[in-house]
């Protein structure tokens, strides 16, 4: 079965600093997908970044970076110089690849960023 | 581009009761999933559509049930409401295009469904 930990529960930065949130991931699966997803107080889930199993490559957007390990099964997210809009609650996903079995997203139990003037 | 638009709201129901609730899909996009998020907690998966037809399925009891349309809109159905169904629940669509491939899946803003 597919299992994703967000140990971190809260993380409160102040503005401008840089902050990692941890993702760690079970699968047993060779082809998979991992996400990140922003949900603003409003609820609304915005996406933020998609990852196949076979692009272990960093990824950098703006003040957004991905950093995949598939040999630690992590695939971390920082934010470089913090700002109060990025106050949120931030969630990591997977997606097994399933024959004509729909592809559910299973998703960590988020961490809460609050980030401060 | 229109997005995924969920309907409605809020929602107050007592125990017992049945809910449904609606979502449309984003311009181009043929299936649909719905999560059940509780608070505090991470979306847990209740089932997919895709093509009409149910197209996966969470841990959820057959009181949780749903309908896909020809225009791809959604229903989710619950029967019998419980206590423990007073969650957010979020409809996603994506275009789901090969037998063995996952797309992104975009959200819409949630039903905040309580049961009193």
């Amino acid at each position: 079965a597919q299992k994703v930990t967000q140990a971190q529960t809260e993380i409160s930065v102040v503005e401008k600093e840089d902050v990692t949130l941890d993702c760690v991931y079970e699968t047993r699966d060779t082809t998979y997908y991992l996400f990140w997803y922003k949900q603003p107080p409003s609820g609304e889930l915005v996406f933020l970044i998609r990852r196949n199993s076979f692009d272990e490559q960093n990824e950098i957007s703006g003040r957004y970076s991905w950093n995949f390990q598939k040999s630690t099964s992590s695939f971390n997210f920082t934010i470089t110089a913090s700002q109060v809009v990025d106050s949120a609650v931030y969630f990591c996903a997977l997606s097994e690849i399933r024959n004509n079995a729909g592809n559910m997203l299973t998703f960590g139990g988020g961490t809460r960023l609050m980030v401060k003037p | 581009e229109t997005g995924v638009t969920q309907s409605p709201t809020h929602l107050i129901k007592t125990r017992g009761q049945q809910v449904t609730l609606r979502c449309s899909s984003q311009s181009g996009h043929n299936t649909v999933s719905w999560y059940q998020q509780a608070l505090g907690q991470g979306p847990q998966f209740i089932f997919q559509y895709y093509r009409e037809e149910e197209n996966g399925r969470g841990n959820f009891p057959p009181r949780f049930s749903g309908l896909q349309f020809p225009n791809y809109s959604s229903e989710l159905n619950v029967n019998a409401l419980e206590l423990d169904d007073s969650a957010l629940y979020l409809c996603a669509s994506s275009p789901y295009r090969l037998a063995q491939s996952t797309d992104t899946q975009y959200f819409g803003p949630g039903t905040r469904l309580t049961v009193l």
